[in-house]
């Protein structure tokens, strides 16, 4: 069975400092990884995704995260963040196969300070 | 292009009740998936539609049924409500069963329980 795992329920930061938001994730077969972005009343809106190749990816809003299949982690990053990049994050993992039954973390909620 | 509508936006029911929600996928998508948010967690897989056929299902009970529609719409049905309920129905949908893509939200529906 796949799980994913995201440490932080909460992560304070002070605007334009470095953030790195952490998932980790248990699977048998290969994995397909994405991290969402959900603010407030909002539904979720796809951040970036790891299918295959690069272990870099890079996503909207100057976000960034990193395929480690040895460690099973998928780090979000972003060197600078905004006042705006406040929300709520989820990473989520799907095989892929058959259906798109998503796994997610139970999110962890940015909140980045004046 | 319009994107995933989802209503109502909030509804409030009694235990034992049955609520009917109702989602109207992306143009040009023909997949309709279904996630259960409680307060505080990730979404939870309900269920999948494809070609008006369910199309995969998460861990809930034959009281969680759905429907799609000709026109790739679906709804989501919960009969005998129960408080535990009480969460942010999501819709989600994506251009076809089976392949890997973006999963495309919308705003959600929340349901409160009483």
């Amino acid at each position: 069975a796949q799980s994913v795992t995201q440490l932080d329920s909460q992560v304070p930061v002070f605007e334009e400092a470095p953030v790195e938001l952490r998932c980790n994730y248990s699977s048998s077969v290969s994995v397909y990884l994405f991290w969402y972005v959900q603010y407030p009343n909002q539904g979720l809106q796809l951040l970036l995704k790891y299918l295959s190749g690069s272990t870099l990816v890079k996503g909207i809003n100057g976000f960034e995260a990193e395929f480690n299949k040895s460690q099973t982690s998928f780090h979000l990053r972003k060197p600078s963040v905004h006042i705006s990049d406040t929300a709520e994050y989820f990473c989520a993992v799907s095989n892929g196969a058959g259906t798109y039954k998503y796994i997610f973390g139970t999110g962890t909620r940015l909140k980045v300070l004046a | 292009e319009t994107g995933v509508t989802q209503s109502p936006t909030h509804l409030i029911k009694t235990r034992g009740q049955q609520v009917t929600l109702r989602c109207s996928s992306q143009s040009g998508h023909n997949t309709v998936s279904w996630y259960q948010q409680a307060l505080g967690q990730g979404p939870q897989f309900i269920f999948q539609y494809y070609r008006e056929e369910e199309n995969g299902r998460g861990n809930f009970p034959p009281r969680f049924s759905g429907l799609q529609f000709p026109n790739y719409s679906s709804e989501l049905n919960v009969n005998a409500l129960e408080l535990d309920d009480s969460a942010l129905y999501l819709c989600a949908s994506s251009t076809a069963s089976g392949n890997l893509g973006e999963l495309f939200f919308g705003e959600g529906s929340r349901l409160t329980v009483l």
